[in-house]
């Protein structure tokens, strides 16, 4: 079974500030993590993925997460926050059942204070 | 490009009443996915399917059937609808996970608004 869990369903940051959404997974097999963004009332877009090569991975927008087996996570962050990256974030997951599943979890909604 | 196409984007139901949510992809995806979302649950994976003819069930799969007739095409259908169903469905798509091409990214549509009377 593969399943993500995200700490904290809303999260309010200043302009400027770091940005940090945390994720944390499980997987019986090595895990392909992905970040995804959902503006209003729009579809989900990928920031970044992980699939094995590189721990730390860059994504659009100046977002980036590091993969990290030994604590299980797969934190998203930013330097400087903003006002555009006001969104909901979503984690997923791929691994068990051959990837073919992808399992999001719950989301973050991130909201930039001026 | 026009990617994931999802229609209707906006249907209201009353109970009992069936309908059909199409899903066509351009990308020549071997696979395609059903969604859910719902505040505060995120996305629950309803039906999928990796190849046309074949589906297979995922989370939340009751009250649902789909069918994947053409490569391009994945249906959701609602047979007898309920106000539990009222959500906004999303439909997803990617490569197979086997060759040079799989990057495991899911590209979605924009969304089904359905409410349940």
């Amino acid at each position: 079974a593969q399943s993500v869990t995200q700490l904290g369903s809303h999260v309010s940051v200043s302009e400027g500030a770091l940005v940090l959404l945390r994720c944390n997974y499980s997987s019986s097999v090595p895990p392909y993590l992905f970040w995804y963004v959902q503006y209003p009332n729009q579809g989900l877009q990928l920031l970044l993925k992980y699939t094995s090569a590189a721990t730390l991975v860059k994504g659009i927008n100046g977002f980036e997460a590091e993969f990290k087996k030994s604590e299980t996570s797969f934190h998203l962050t930013k330097p400087s926050a903003h006002m555009s990256d006001a969104a909901e974030y979503f984690c997923a997951v791929s691994g068990s059942g051959g990837y073919q599943k992808v399992t999001f979890g719950t989301g973050t909604k991130l909201q930039v204070i001026p | 490009n026009a990617g994931v196409t999802q229609t209707p984007k906006f249907r209201v139901l009353k109970t009992g009443q069936s309908m059909t949510l199409l899903c066509a992809q351009d990308m020549n995806h071997e696979y395609m996915y059903w969604y859910r979302q719902d505040p505060g649950m995120g996305l629950r994976l309803i039906h999928y399917s990796v190849g046309e003819g074949t589906t297979a069930k995922g989370e939340v799969p009751d009250g649902y059937n789909v069918s994947r007739l053409k490569k391009q095409n994945f249906l959701l259908g609602l047979e007898s609808a309920a106000p539990s169903q009222t959500s906004v469905y999303f439909c997803a798509s990617r490569t197979g996970t086997s060759g040079r091409a799989y990057t495991g990214e899911l590209f979605f549509g924009e969304g089904s608004r359905l409410t349940v009377l």
